[in-house]
């Protein structure tokens, strides 16, 4: 079956420490998109990759890094430059970049910083 | 700026019993609109969209929602509904200056037997 897969589903760390978030697709979908979920605030656009080596900030991209080296992949390193890490974390992808494409949501990663 | 309200933090309705969520959104021009739902622990699924043309769109899980341009509004129904559909709803717009889309803060569904 084709989809999105993220990993881990929870995931803890000490602050100060660098984590980094899977996100797989077997879509074959062009474009990636990472979101950050808080409670009674939606989501909010972290990175968005339209296509392989290349990526663009989103509306909070202080703090996160990406890369997109493999088609099927789009990892997300949470730095210890970001203030306030712990939250729920969504990855997307689309066939396309492009919002009038619909776009395919993982399950999420739980992350907590202590 | 282009914006998504969900005037509804939470709503519980009774099982079989008809359901709306409102949505708002600010826009100067022909809004792209979508509904998306999250169950518990879990990724976004799209419900629908409406992009153009009739203004009453049909989704899946038998949800419809209706644009109304007058009232800036693009509010979810359901006729009736089921325990299953317990969940988080999320309205969203289209921001064509960065073609990406914004999400509402969301509306929390709980169903009562």
């Amino acid at each position: 079956d084709g989809g999105i897969t993220q990993s881990p589903k929870y995931l803890f760390r000490k602050e100060g420490q660098n984590v980094t978030l899977s996100c797989e697709q077997n879509l074959n979908h062009d474009a990636m998109y990472w979101y950050r979920q808080d409670p009674g605030q939606g989501l909010r656009l972290i990175y968005y990759s339209q296509i392989v080596n290349d990526f663009q900030k989103g509306d909070i991209a202080e703090g996160y890094s990406v890369s997109r080296e493999k088609k099927e992949s789009f990892p997300l390193t949470v730095t210890s430059a970001q203030k306030n890490p712990t939250a729920f974390y969504l990855c997307a992808s689309s066939i396309k970049q492009g919002a009038t494409h619909e776009q395919y949501f993982g399950p999420g990663t739980r992350l907590t910083v202590t | 700026a282009q914006s998504v309200t969900q005037p509804d933090i939470h709503i519980t309705v009774s099982e079989g019993a008809s359901l709306e969520l409102r949505c708002n959104y600010s826009y100067g021009a022909t809004p792209y609109l979508f509904w998306y739902v999250q169950s518990p622990g879990q990724g976004l699924q799209l419900l629908l969209k409406y992009f153009s043309g009739d203004t009453l769109v049909q989704g899946i899980k038998g949800f419809e929602a209706e644009f109304k341009r007058s009232q800036s509004s693009f509010n979810l129904r359901k006729p009736s509904v089921h325990w299953s559909d317990a969940a988080e709803y999320f309205c969203a717009v289209l921001k064509t200056s960065y073609d990406k889309v914004i999400f509402g803060p969301g509306t929390s569904l709980s169903v009562i037997p």
